[in-house]
């Protein structure tokens, strides 16, 4: 399968801050990312799909002007939280699909937090 | 909507025992279906794809799908206490859009 790496791993910033976390393809051109949301004892919520050279398609509810997402290059995808806030913490997982099997690959994940 | 369900759990097993994990989803077009396993603190995990109905066997990982019954499980042999983890359930169509995941059953392997 496809490896995915994140960055960073952990953060923990300010209310009001905004952070940016990276989601890399390591071996594999992707032109299409996943951007995910877990909150603690709750199952994944997809927030947007990242299209390579072109505006992210947001999920239901996601607000694009908070959580910008910018996918510049086949190998790199970025996740800007915007003027962060503590009900922004959770887990942000990226993830691809590669091959032809439709089969998703996720990257380590981002714990966010927001004092 | 589409959806997926499965049993919170949390589902106790000794150590040895079979684990049976079932999911069932809502949208009859789905074609691909994969079991992921979430360790507590990390992201998800690709253990399993199917796609045609029957059984599809991996080393101690059995799954099972019946696209009739829209109903796919997981079976896994001689659970260990390593395989404790919270089990996702998903799915997609043919093209791999509208990946939809279950809420996940926990999954606790006592020794």
């Amino acid at each position: 399968g496809a490896v995915v790496s994140q960055h960073p791993s952990r953060v923990i910033c300010k209310s009001g801050t905004s952070v940016k976390i990276e989601c890399r393809s390591l071996d594999f051109q992707a032109t299409t990312m996943f951007w995910y949301r877990q909150f603690p004892k709750q199952s994944l919520m997809l927030m947007a799909t990242s299209n390579e050279g072109s505006k992210a398609t947001y999920e239901q509810g996601v607000e694009k002007d908070k959580f910008l997402i910018n996918h510049a290059s086949l190998t790199l995808s970025t996740l800007t939280v915007t003027s962060a806030h503590p009900e922004d913490s959770s887990f942000y997982i990226c993830s691809l699909t590669s091959g032809g099997n439709n089969e998703q690959f996720f990257g380590p994940g981002t714990r966010l937090t927001v004092l | 909507q589409k959806e997926v369900e499965q049993n919170s759990g949390p589902l106790s097993v000794p150590e040895g025992a079979i684990a049976s994990l079932n999911c069932t989803y809502s949208d009859r077009v789905s074609q691909s279906f994969f079991w992921y396993r979430q360790y507590s603190g990390k992201s998800p995990e690709l253990i399993m794809s199917i796609y045609s109905n029957g059984d599809k066997e991996d080393g101690r990982f059995t799954a099972q799908l019946n696209k009739a019954s829209q109903y796919v499980s997981l079976l896994i042999r001689d659970s260990q206490p390593s395989d404790s983890a919270t089990y996702l359930c998903a799915v997609s169509d043919n093209y791999g859009q509208n990946f939809v995941f279950g809420p996940g059953t926990r999954l606790s392997v006592l020794p």
